[in-house]
């Protein structure tokens, strides 16, 4: 159990153009949903927190005008990057919460790779 | 800004030998998880540990909490070439409890030469 699917798993797109990534959780209700970006041979850095319902908590330096979430169901989160430039390629990586288990433990997709051209 | 820092950052040993890879911060966690990621895939879930001083075994990995939970160590025995790849120590910030926000270790590469 506790599957989370990404899609695409590669994007490439050219500058200017905007790309979203869907992020579900496939056998579990998600009240919470994250998104990190990680750069090759880097660690993960978180993006922003996703609550269902509500708007999405950006961390520091992260724009919100160009990384639009929208968690509009227990199941689904997206992330669309607008405008994308060569330096928004990365690989982005979503997570998820089992809100009804009632753990910290976060449920990890396989990732999207996005290379602007 | 809780801050996680591996060590090392590069491990490339041959199968067989033993190793330890270590994940330090100044800032005391709630719980602290250990992730292994493949190139191209997204981190795995190897364990969480959440008490001070927890050890925990998986097989031929030994994950120890430190004592006052700002620390973390994971010992593999007996490398296997399957054990190759990226591993992730992250924490859960006490004053982000609630909110289980992880932050994530500088990674260790991991590299078991057959």
């Amino acid at each position: 159990g506790a599957v989370v699917s990404q899609h695409p798993s590669r994007v490439i797109c050219k500058s200017g153009t905007s790309v979203k990534i869907e992020c579900r959780s496939l056998d579990f209700q998600a009240t919470t949903m994250f998104w990190y970006r990680q750069f090759p041979k880097k660690s993960l850095m978180l993006m922003a927190t996703s609550n269902e319902g509500s708007k999405a908590t950006y961390e520091q330096g992260v724009e919100k005008d160009k990384f639009l979430i929208n968690h509009a169901s227990l199941t689904l989160s997206t992330l669309t990057v607008t405008s994308a430039h060569p330096e928004d390629s990365s690989f982005y990586i979503c997570s998820a919460r089992d809100g009804l288990r009632g753990t910290d433990t976060q449920y990890f997709g396989p990732g999207t790779r996005l290379t602007v051209l | 800004t809780q801050l996680l820092e591996q060590s090392p950052q590069f491990l490339s040993i041959q199968e067989g030998e033993n190793l330890t890879v270590y994940c330090n911060s100044s800032s005391v966690f709630s719980s602290l998880q250990w992730y292994r990621q493949e190139p191209g895939e997204g981190p795995v879930l190897l364990v969480t540990v959440v008490t001070g001083g927890e050890v925990k075994k998986l097989k031929r990995l030994t994950f120890q909490f430190g004592d006052a939970r700002k620390d973390s160590s994971l010992h593999i025995t007996a490398a296997q070439t399957g054990d190759t790849g990226l591993y992730l120590c992250a924490g859960a910030g006490v004053w982000d409890f609630g909110n289980e926000k992880l932050t994530f270790g500088t990674g260790t590469r991991l590299t078991i030469i057959p």
